[in-house]
């Protein structure tokens, strides 16, 4: 089947912004998450979206959904260094709550 | 509030030998329930959901097992593990009526030598 893909790395400095994209596969998905791991641990829900919004914003956190592109992206704001971290997308399957996840972002935070 | 635990933290096993890892879930009932495993450097794979007790639904065919003899209780399994096993082992719940989101425990990291 087809990935839910993102690209693998991203390196930002310290208070810039960061983007991470993603493109999910499923147009019919009902909410679309954005999830943060940490090294070592387990993965954390940062935020999620309902597929009839255009952006969702969260504190430092704002979530736009194309749905025409199937795009999706977390824009993080003042990024610091302990926004580094794994970051993944994941669109619901609409299955007993399965989700598909992405391949994950890689989040580096340079001084 | 509700929190997932997961033991063993760590655990490094020789090829050939059995596995069981566990998953408990608390201040929830009847929660969906799920299986990660994530290779080195790569994303998630599910590998068993569960919907309700003795009821498992297995996404890939593999060398593992689950089982769910609670409630709030998922099991992973296997009889002879392979080097192939190797990875970060994720347990996760939703709730039934929710909006899907799916709360993670902390993670098993298994070597297999």
């Amino acid at each position: 089947g087809e990935d839910v893909e993102q690209s693998l790395f991203l390196s930002v400095r310290e208070g810039d912004s960061s983007v991470i994209n993603c493109t999910y596969t499923d147009s019919s998905s009902t909410y679309l998450y954005w999830y943060k791991q940490e090294p070592g641990a387990g993965l954390q829900l940062l935020t999620y979206i309902f597929s009839n919004m255009d952006m969702k914003q969260d504190q430092r956190l704002t979530v736009l959904l194309n749905k025409k592109d199937k795009h999706l992206s977390l824009r993080i704001a003042d990024t610091q260094t302990g926004d580094s971290a794994i970051y993944f997308c994941a669109e619901d399957t609409g299955t007993a709550s399965k989700l598909t996840f992405g391949t994950g972002t890689r989040l580096q935070v340079t001084l | 509030s509700q929190t997932i635990h997961q033991w063993p933290a760590t655990l490094v096993q020789p090829v050939g030998s059995p596995l069981s890892l566990e998953c408990t879930v608390e201040g929830t009932s009847n929660p969906n329930l799920y299986w990660y495993r994530q290779a080195a450097g790569r994303g998630l794979q599910l590998l068993f959901y569960s919907v309700g007790i003795g009821q498992i639904s297995s996404e890939v065919p593999q060398n593992l097992s689950a089982s769910r003899p609670q409630d709030r209780q998922f099991i992973l399994s296997s009889k002879k593990l392979l080097l192939s096993d190797s990875g970060f082992y994720l347990c996760a719940w939703s709730v039934k009526a929710g909006n899907g989101e799916q709360y993670f425990g902390p993670g098993t990291r298994l070597t297999v030598t």
